[in-house]
């Protein structure tokens, strides 16, 4: 099972909003409503910021949102503030039952 | 509260074998499935596979099939994952995460551990 496909980096400044890509194929993003995305700061654990595409857990700010097209997912952060400077992840359930993790993309908070 | 508690680090001669545990806590325990996740180092997170808390089902991501073993223990609510036949690429932080119900999502994680293999 590849990797799914994301972005290195991306930047912006705090106010703005940025996309995160997350594209894989019809076994994984696209076959199944089972994206979530997590956030990791340095030396921490990831956190789980959005699941089954679009859903926010409790505690997690409104301004973190996503959603799906065909095979790509996307992670949107609106109001960036320097606290969001992480790596996010996206993952996918796949066709083998199994879960695909993408490679990550580090983003910058200008 | 929820938490996942890990065992310490441990460093391995290649070849060797390591055993990680979870200790959970805050929910019950055989509701929800665990999974593992390992990090290398500078690197991105892979998915090493999922048990069934309720009734033992495990799924191995499919390049580490028969090295690893993941388990539980209801009477203590931890989990446990072993790893065999160590080599230097196996050197990462392995994490423990609580799958989110019926979600395929993690939504509790443990703190890591990292396991060290060099000779």
């Amino acid at each position: 099972q590849s990797a799914l496909t994301q972005p290195a980096s991306v930047s912006g400044s705090p106010g703005q909003s940025i996309t995160i890509s997350c594209t894989g194929t019809s076994s994984d993003v696209g076959g199944y409503n089972y994206v979530s995305w997590y956030q990791q700061h340095p030396g921490k654990a990831p956190k789980l910021m959005i699941y089954d595409v679009s859903n926010r857990p409790s505690g997690v700010s409104n301004r973190f949102s996503g959603s799906k097209s065909g095979n790509t997912a996307s992670l949107t952060i609106s109001g960036l503030q320097a606290e969001d400077e992480a790596d996010y992840y996206c993952s996918s359930y796949t066709s083998s039952s199994t879960q695909v993790f993408g490679g990550g993309t580090k983003l910058t908070v200008l | 509260q929820v938490q996942l508690v890990q065992s310490g680090a441990e460093v391995k001669k290649p070849g060797a074998s390591v055993k990680v545990s979870c200790k959970a806590s805050g929910y019950t325990f055989t509701s929800y499935g665990i999974s593992w996740v390992r990090q290398a180092p500078g690197q991105g997170l892979e998915w090493m596979g999922w048990i069934s808390a309720y009734n033992g089902n495990t799924n191995y991501a499919q390049k580490l099939q028969g090295r690893v073993t993941m388990t539980t223990d209801t009477s203590t609510s931890t989990a446990y994952m072993e790893l065999r036949s160590l080599r230097s690429d196996d050197t990462a932080v392995y994490y423990c995460a609580r799958k989110a119900g019926t979600a395929w999502a993690f939504d509790y994680w443990g703190q890591g551990t990292l396991v060290t293999v060099s000779s």
